[in-house]
């Protein structure tokens, strides 16, 4: 079965830092495209990152700079490594496969970030 | 970025009855749409990609249309299991969604 169960949310201040896991099972992570989503409270998602299958990788404005995606091939695991959080990056954030050309098929059940003092 | 518009942000139908939801790109994004199923504390579920084509899974009674701009999702005889919130999503130049449509019961 193709599964994502995205783990590392949790409350962090402003100006701090937060790594979120993606595990993958049931496909090869490093054969697809693997995109970041974020969901604010009561708001349509928002595109966040993607790493191609090659490697290469791409941001949305409101978060180059501060965010990195990344994979371990040998974990099957995506990340994305958050810092400098700001209060508008509070949101539940998804993992998602896609193919090449394609939307994104197969979704996590997310982990909730939440900043604040 | 493209801009996703979705109309109307909350269509109030009967079961059994059809329901139109349309979405509107600020440019052309050819035929790279996409709409989603999103239910409470649920990931959004793929249902059409292509602008009309079924996800695997997904009932005939979903069924896509349009290209470039203007684009409608169709659900023809609505089930309890379908009042949800709707997205739809453009791929074709980077990734943007619209802002949701709420079908709920009538």
């Amino acid at each position: 079965e193709v599964q994502l169960v995205e783990s590392g949310g949790g409350l962090v201040q402003p100006g701090g830092s937060l790594r979120l896991s993606c595990a993958a099972s049931g496909f090869i992570v490093s054969r697809n495209y693997m995109s970041w989503v974020r969901q604010a409270p009561g708001k349509g998602p928002e595109w966040v990152s993607v790493i191609y299958s090659g490697g290469s990788t791409y941001y949305a404005d409101s978060v180059k700079g501060r965010f990195t995606i990344s994979r371990d091939n040998s974990k099957n695991t995506l990340y994305i490594q958050m810092n400098s959080l700001r209060a508008e990056d509070t949101a539940v954030y998804y993992c998602a496969r896609q193919w090449f050309g394609e939307p994104p098929d197969v979704w996590g059940k997310g982990t909730k970030v939440t900043v604040s003092s | 970025e493209i801009v996703m518009t979705q109309s109307p942000a909350t269509l109030s139908v009967s079961p059994g009855e059809r329901a139109t939801l349309s979405c509107r790109a600020s440019q052309s994004v050819r035929s790279n749409l996409a709409w989603y199923q999103q239910k409470p504390g649920q990931a959004p579920r793929l249902l059409i990609y292509g602008a009309s084509t079924r996800a695997t899974g997904i009932p005939a009674r979903f069924s896509g249309s349009g290209s470039g701009t203007e684009f409608t999702l169709t659900i023809s005889s609505l089930q309890s299991e379908d009042f949800a919130v709707y997205y739809c999503q453009q791929y074709n130049n980077w990734y943007t969604f619209g802002q949701g449509t709420r079908l709920e019961i009538k």
